[in-house]
Order: C-alpha cells, then structure tokens, then sequence
C-alpha cells in the first residue's frame, strides 16, 4: 500500500523566513496531495493541496510543488509568523479517495 | 461550508463499557466519512472508510467488531468502540469527503472525540 514519509520531523525558523517541509510518496497511482494544519487538540485544517496534473500551486505565503517523477512534494511558507507555529502533515491519496498521512512536522516559529 | 461536527469532544469511562461517537457533516451530504485515531504526537491512522448504506472498511489491523461503524444517513456516521480497555484511550477523528458543490477528494475533519477508559 501506499506509505508517505515526511521530513523533518520538527523545524524551528525565525519569524519572517521561509520554511520548507518534504514528503515522499511511493504509490505511483496516487493523485491528490494535500496539506493539514493542526494546532494543539484541535482538529487539522486544509491549507492547500494540489493534484496529479499541476507541477505547483501558490496562495499568498503558502505554496506546494510536486514532482510525480520522482514522487516527492513539498509544502512552501514564506515570510512567516508566529501564528504558522502547529503541527503541519502532508497526505497522498491512493485509491477511494482515501488518505494516507505522514508523520507530521512540528514547525516553531521563534519571534 | 463544509463543516463537519463530532459529538462528544470527550469523554472518560470505565474500562469494559461501550462509547458512540458520532460525525456529522451541518451543511452537505457525505456519502463517504472516515474515521481516524491519532494517539499524542503522532499523526493519524486511517481506521475505516464508512459508505452510507453499506458496511464499512476497515484498514488492516482494526477490529471491526471492537469498532463499529454506523453510517445510516448522508450526514451521519457513528463509531461505537466496544468493550473500551485503557489502551483504547486516543483522540478520535471523523471526517466527510465532499459531495456536489464541494471538491470530492477534499476531506473536511470533525473537531475530535478525546477518549479516556480508565
């Protein structure tokens, strides 16, 4: 089956720079990517995702790229702020629209 | 749109006895929901894939008669973890793919059911 593997597994940046979060997928079939915020105890959110057919996709500070030859893609958040600090995960979708999850990157933005 | 609500946000019993937790989609029509566990500090597993009207899926390794699925509606689904024991402890999670009007490989998570068996 499908398995997702996400690095790394937290990352501190200074308020203001880029942070970078990277993921590898191994089934060939799948076809949608998306990204999940999620704060302490609260449910995850939908931050952005993107499909098969699209090499990149941008809104505002966040932007995800994917390259389904090598079957990696990775999550882009520019100029960012203390608000971004949560635990961020990447999913693939194999087949039923089912997702399957990495293991998460607990991201802390320093102030 | 697309809110999806769980019901309890938590709750603690007694090892031996059963809990429900249900998952509603509020404002569209879920033909598919998911249900989750997530233990702290890690990420979710995907426990089974709940079809409305028919049986659920459940992945490798879940017990499908610890766990019972109920999806009898388009807007509800239910999780009954039967014969609670503390290791059964962990934060529950629903969530619905959309439907019309809605992408339909998006999934819209419910808020979280924090199981506690003491």
């Amino acid at each position: 089956g499908e398995n997702v593997e996400q690095h790394p597994s937290t990352l501190s940046v200074q308020e203001g720079d880029s942070a970078v979060i990277k993921c590898t997928y191994s089934d060939s079939a799948s076809n949608y990517f998306p990204w999940y915020k999620q704060e302490l105890g609260k449910r995850p959110q939908l931050i952005i995702d993107i499909r098969s057919n699209v090499g990149e996709k941008k809104d505002q500070r966040i932007a995800v790229t994917l390259n389904k030859t090598a079957k990696h893609f990775s999550l882009h958040i520019t100029e960012t702020q203390p608000e971004d600090s949560a635990v961020y995960f990447c999913a693939a979708s194999p087949v039923a629209q089912k997702l399957v999850f990495g293991q998460g990157t607990r991201l802390t933005i320093n102030p | 749109g697309a809110v999806v609500s769980q019901h309890p946000s938590w709750v603690i019993c007694k090892s031996g006895t059963s809990v429900k937790i249900e998952c509603r989609s509020l404002d569209f029509q879920a033909t598919t929901m998911f249900w989750y566990r997530q233990f702290p500090k890690q990420s979710l597993m995907l426990m089974a894939t709940s079809n409305e009207g028919s049986k659920a899926t459940y992945e490798q390794g879940v017990e499908k008669d610890k766990f019972l699925i109920n999806h009898a509606s388009l807007t509800l689904s239910t999780l009954t973890v039967t014969s609670a024991h503390p290791e059964d402890s962990s934060f529950y999670i629903c969530s619905a793919r959309g439907s019309r009007g809605l992408s339909t490989d998006t999934q819209y998570f419910g808020p979280g059911t924090r199981l506690t068996v003491l």
